[in-house]
């Protein structure tokens, strides 16, 4: 499976944008890039996934570099309570494995 | 509706004993995961089962670990003679099948074996 990079923490203020990067240099055809969140003491949760085109819900927005090779989750106004780890990972459709991989991830701090 | 449950919520073994975790998958899907997740460590994934599907238990760290899902329906992840290194929270996902579906993830059970 694909590997992706992502920083190990970053910080921000409440109520500001907040952009968080993922690097997948050797993504293929096929890889859907998924974003999952994990709040303290809880289970993950699914944030966004995406193709190649730009994708926005009602939690973020996920913007793909046009080569695949990057993506970067949006969240447009940071609140406490988005305040836990962000995975991106790669996720191939028609795999024949049905788990995520999920690395380090990102650890988001949200300052009041 | 009802997401993914799991019990218990926590768990306190001594070495050496069995112990079963439970999880109760959201109702219609079909693909369940097992996956473990040391304290200030990343997620690792234990087991898949996908319909009637053999499981993939390429993840099971050892032979102490086995699982079992009845049809489309709850799953028992047991863990034989457990040891210090199994504490870990134990999170089990469900998803709607195919592989690249949204995965839901319930709250975990943590266990501390001493």
């Amino acid at each position: 499976d694909a590997k992706t990079t992502q920083p190990n923490s970053m910080e921000s203020n409440e109520e500001e944008p907040v952009h968080l990067p993922c690097n997948h240099s050797t993504i293929s055809g096929t890889d859907y890039i998924h974003w999952y969140r994990q709040l303290p003491s809880q289970g993950p949760e699914y944030v966004i996934h995406g193709l190649t085109s730009n994708v926005n819900n009602r939690m973020a927005s996920l913007a793909i570099a046009e080569d695949r090779k990057s993506s970067t989750l949006i969240l447009h106004r940071a609140t406490l309570r988005d305040a836990a780890v962000y995975y991106c990972i790669l996720s191939r459709y028609g795999g024949s494995q049905g788990n995520l991989i999920f690395g380090k991830g990102t650890k988001l701090s949200v300052k009041p | 509706g009802a997401g993914v449950s799991q019990s218990p919520s926590n768990k306190v073994t001594e070495k050496g004993k069995d112990v079963e975790l439970r999880c109760d998958p959201i109702s219609g899907h079909t693909a369940l995961y097992w996956y473990r997740q040391r304290l200030g460590q990343g997620l690792e994934f234990l087991i898949y089962f996908q319909g009637n599907s053999a499981p993939d238990k390429s993840g099971l760290p050892s032979d102490r670990f086995s699982a079992e899902r009845t049809g489309e329906s709850v799953s028992t992840l047991t863990i034989q003679r457990t040891q210090q290194e199994d504490s870990a929270v134990y999170l089990c996902a469900s998803s709607a099948g195919t592989t690249w579906q949204t995965q839901y993830f319930g709250p975990g059970t943590r266990l501390l074996v001493l």
